[in-house]
């Protein structure tokens, strides 16, 4: 079976320092990958999704980066945090094409202080 | 544009009663995916439903049934008898076939359902 894993689950960093969460994915080869912003409160904002290895979409300009090293691995990246990173991340998976629902990791909190 | 409307930004019952939660959507796409899912205080987003354009059924399952409405764009989610473990943010969300690979959720609604 697929099983998604994201980490880390809470993470507390100071305004200014870089930023790496990790997702990868097991049990199924060419996801369909995506990053997700949950401010407080708020709804699902999408921020990257990927088709394929080194392909990555942006869908809000902002101040953060993703990249896809590997077939079912997925990092969200920063050079230098902002208070407004602040928020809820959450990374899924859904099968090639836009057929199938996205599975959801468990999210990262990320308090930016 | 793919777009998901959830006018309802909170909803309170009492336990066992019938609930509704309403969600519109566009698309300019003729093939696209209906979702719904559930966040509890956990965080996770728990998969509940996934519904095609070409397929108007209404689907139950258990106390949760959805009624889809291409007329009115609308995918809206009953829980009937409504239990406190139900309390969560619903979200409901949209996906094209083939202007998009990505989801488009809408702002989610808070069911509480009080003992």
């Amino acid at each position: 079976s697929q099983t998604i894993h994201q980490w880390p689950a809470t993470l507390v960093q100071p305004v200014g320092s870089p930023l790496s969460l990790e997702c990868t994915v097991e049990g199924t080869s060419n996801p369909n990958l995506y990053w997700y912003r949950q401010a407080a409160g708020r709804g699902l904002q999408l921020l990257f999704y990927s088709v394929g290895i080194g392909q990555i979409s942006s869908e809000v300009p902002q101040n953060l980066s993703a990249s896809r090293p590997q077939d079912r691995q997925f990092i969200l990246s920063s050079k230098k945090l902002l208070l407004s990173d602040s928020g809820f991340y959450l990374c899924a998976w859904s099968e090639t094409g836009a057929r199938g629902e996205a599975f959801f990791g468990q999210g990262t909190r990320l308090t930016v202080v | 544009a793919q777009k998901v409307t959830q006018a309802q930004t909170e909803i309170s019952v009492v336990e066992k009663e019938d609930v509704t939660l309403d969600c519109v959507y566009e698309t300019r796409d003729t093939t696209y995916y209906l979702f719904w899912y559930k966040q509890p205080p956990s965080g996770e987003l728990v998969f509940l439903i996934r519904r095609n354009s070409f397929d108007e059924q209404n689907e139950i399952s258990g106390r949760y049934s959805w009624n889809f409405q291409k007329s009115t764009s609308s995918f809206n989610f009953t829980i009937t008898a409504s239990q406190v473990v139900d309390s969560a943010v619903y979200f409901c969300a949209l996906s094209e076939a083939y202007y998009g690979q990505n989801f488009v959720f809408g702002p989610g609604t808070r069911l509480s359902v009080l003992p």
